[in-house]
């Protein structure tokens, strides 16, 4: 079992649909959290951080339940520029490593 | 403000032959990091330093040295190139050594895209 996993998708929306994500983890010693977002032969870039109570960040939401061991990825009012693969991104104190999930597929259309 | 550096951008090997992928960060970080990406399997951790001097594996160290001489440079080392090496690699910094390396975001190089015939 990968330790964090990600529906691959892809997911296809229409402009202006609201779209969520799920990512789950399976070390409970995790620390902290993360989604990035990379495009197309680039290089992924941080999108938000994920804390305990959740935060929100224009209309991109993050929510983490740690009892679950799930993180999500709500994202608002689509723009044609999400389109993109977005990585669940976990980082453990043992090992001072940062694991990536394989990323879901986003395409927005017009 | 150059951030993460990565050269070279492409490089096609034959089987066999050993290159060295360079990685500078002129930001000041302490922790440092290759990841290589495959088709559907998410980026893996190589090889990682959490200071000068530091080194340590990853999830699939094996095939690659690292070595880390001063915080700035962190190269990473094919010993003899295998097919299963193609792959695009990734270097990231952040600050902080040991606690920033989960704790704090990653900043990405550009990315070195290695094919090995």
């Amino acid at each position: 079992r990968k330790e964090v996993e990600q529906d691959p998708g892809p997911f296809n929306v229409p402009e202006g649909a609201t779209v969520a994500f799920n990512c789950t983890y399976s070390n409970s010693a995790s620390q902290s959290f993360f989604w990035y977002r990379q495009d197309c032969r680039k290089e992924p870039k941080l999108l938000m951080s994920v804390y305990s109570s959740g935060n929100e960040d224009g209309r991109f939401t993050a929510q983490l339940n740690r009892a679950s061991q799930y993180i999500s990825l709500l994202i608002r009012d689509s723009k044609l520029s999400d389109s993109a693969t977005y990585l669940c991104v976990v980082g453990y104190t043992g090992g001072f490593k940062t694991i990536f999930g394989a990323g879901t597929r986003l395409f927005v259309k017009a | 403000n150059a951030g993460v550096t990565q050269t070279p951008k492409f490089q096609v090997l034959k089987t066999g032959q050993s290159m060295t992928l360079q990685c500078a960060q002129d930001m000041n970080h302490e922790y440092m990091s290759w990841y290589r990406q495959d088709p559907g399997m998410g980026l893996r951790l190589i090889h990682y330093s959490v200071g000068a001097g530091i080194t340590d594996q990853g999830e699939v160290p094996n095939g690659y040295n690292v070595s880390r001489s001063t915080t700035e440079d962190f190269p990473l080392r094919l010993l003899s190139a295998a097919p299963s090496q193609t792959s695009v690699y990734f270097c990231a910094s952040t600050i902080g050594g040991a606690l920033g390396s989960y704790n704090s975001p990653l900043h990405f190089g550009n990315g070195t895209r290695l094919t090995v015939t």
